[in-house]
């Protein structure tokens, strides 16, 4: 059974701190792994990773795979209270279907 | 979650009746999914379909049926819902079977 476990559950920072995210996985024929970011209703799509070590980028959020130990990291530099949301990490299989861990809430404060 | 429309966005029921969501795309994507969403459980895959006519069925399908007899609908039904299926729910669609986009969820209570 394929597994995703993200930690921490949930984070308290304030305006202009650096956050890290973490994701973990166990997958029977890994193809990729996902990144959202879901505030009050749908996730957003934010980063699909498939190869080790290279770095995804976009703005102050960027994000990176190892395959090797089997996790991935999202960073965000320079919080704003509007990154506040839950972050949710799955990992696609070869079948075309996403397991999701549990998210991250982040709370970022003024 | 443009070109996804779910429907209706929030229902109230009753024990016992039987209750159809509906998603509904404009993309032409050949994949579309049924999750819900409680809380510590995150994301929970339902049914899949993967092409007119074909589905199977993820994690959580007990109680829930799904059709799919149009590229662009894909229905999920509770033949008869129970207050366990109190939740969010939330239609996704793919091209290609990877990156998947959501809609705005269905928030549905059953009493």
């Amino acid at each position: 059974e394929d597994k995703v476990v993200q930690s921490p559950l949930s984070l308290v920072v304030h305006e202009g701190d650096t956050v890290t995210l973490n994701c973990s996985y166990e997958v029977t024929n890994f193809r990729s792994l996902l990144w959202y970011k879901q505030e009050k209703k749908a996730p957003t799509f934010l980063f699909m990773l498939t190869s080790s070590g290279i770095e995804k980028k976009s703005g102050r959020l960027s994000s990176i795979l190892d395959k090797k130990e089997l996790f991935s990291i999202l960073n965000i530099t320079a919080t704003q209270t509007g990154d506040s949301a839950i972050y949710l990490c799955a990992v696609n299989n070869a079948g075309n279907m996403l397991t999701f861990g549990g998210g991250t809430r982040l709370m970022v404060k003024p | 979650d443009a070109g996804i429309t779910q429907s209706p966005r929030h229902k109230v029921t009753e024990t016992g009746t039987p209750v159809t969501l509906r998603c509904h795309q404009t993309e032409n994507h050949r994949y579309m999914y049924w999750y819900r969403q409680d809380p510590g459980h995150g994301l929970r895959l339902i049914h899949y379909s993967y092409g007119v006519k074909d589905t199977d069925k993820g994690e959580v399908s007990d109680g829930y049926s799904v059709s799919r007899s149009k590229t662009e609908d894909f229905l999920l039904t509770l033949e008869s819902a129970t207050s366990s299926q109190t939740s969010v729910y939330f239609c996704a669609i793919s091209e290609e079977g990877s990156i998947q986009y959501f809609g705005a969820g269905t928030r549905l209570s059953v009493l």
